[in-house]
């Protein structure tokens, strides 16, 4: 049981590029989000997806978009990196009516 | 607006010596207050979901306690791989919001 993998682990980018971080579940969950990590701050969500087929912004959407693919798959597109966007991205899933959510690893990116 | 403030932002401890980890919050309307503990290079790990004021919740050498302004994390005789940050999270009405972590660590 892999729970949630996320891809890649790490990543570096020119400013201006465009990249997609991939993450999958494999836990039969409803609810996907998309968090980034800086330090000094807590967690901030970027984008959810309450169920298959629905995507919201979150806290700090700009520059981000979501494809929420199917039930297991939610990935994050990056269309023109800036180094704003040099961060720690986590990917989470929770069941349905559950407070509990379940991380992947992180990707760390990196923009120059 | 709702905030979290996780205090202390580090704590060393001796292996056995136990202590409390803070977490103060304010929020319109609480739906839950969440603890989880991140491993340096992953992701936050769940413990544990408060829901109402005086509420308790125990995991091994773990307790979680809420007030109706602030979150405890008692760390009853902790070992070397208690060490880790501690991360405080409230839902309200909108959304989940995260305080920045408080970095453990244990010396044997």
């Amino acid at each position: 049981n892999a729970g949630v993998t996320q891809t890649p682990k790490f990543q570096v980018l020119k400013t201006g590029q465009s990249m997609t971080l991939q993450c999958a579940q494999d836990m039969n969950h409803n609810s996907m989000y998309w968090y980034r990590q800086d330090p000094g701050m807590g967690l901030r969500l970027i984008y959810y997806s309450a169920s298959e087929g629905t995507t919201d912004k979150g806290e700090v959407p700009n520059g981000y978009n979501v494809s929420r693919l199917n039930k297991r798959e939610f990935s994050l597109r990056l269309e023109s990196a800036a180094p704003s966007q040099t961060s720690v991205y986590f990917c989470a899933s929770s069941p349905r009516g559950s407070t509990e959510a379940f991380f992947g690893q992180g990707t760390r990116l990196t923009v120059v | 607006e709702d905030q979290v403030t996780q205090s202390p932002e580090a704590l060393r401890l001796q292996e056995g010596e136990s202590s409390s980890l803070n977490c103060s919050y304010t929020v319109s309307g609480l739906r839950g207050l969440f603890w989880y503990r991140q491993d340096p290079g992953k992701g936050p790990e769940f413990l544990f979901t408060l829901y109402s004021a005086g509420e308790e919740k125990e995991k091994e050498r773990l307790k979680a306690t809420l007030t109706k302004k602030e979150s405890f994390l008692h760390i009853t005789a902790p070992k070397p791989e208690d060490s880790a940050t501690y991360l405080c999270a409230l839902m309200g009405y909108q959304k989940v919001t995260f305080g920045t972590g408080t970095k453990l660590q244990v010396i044997p």
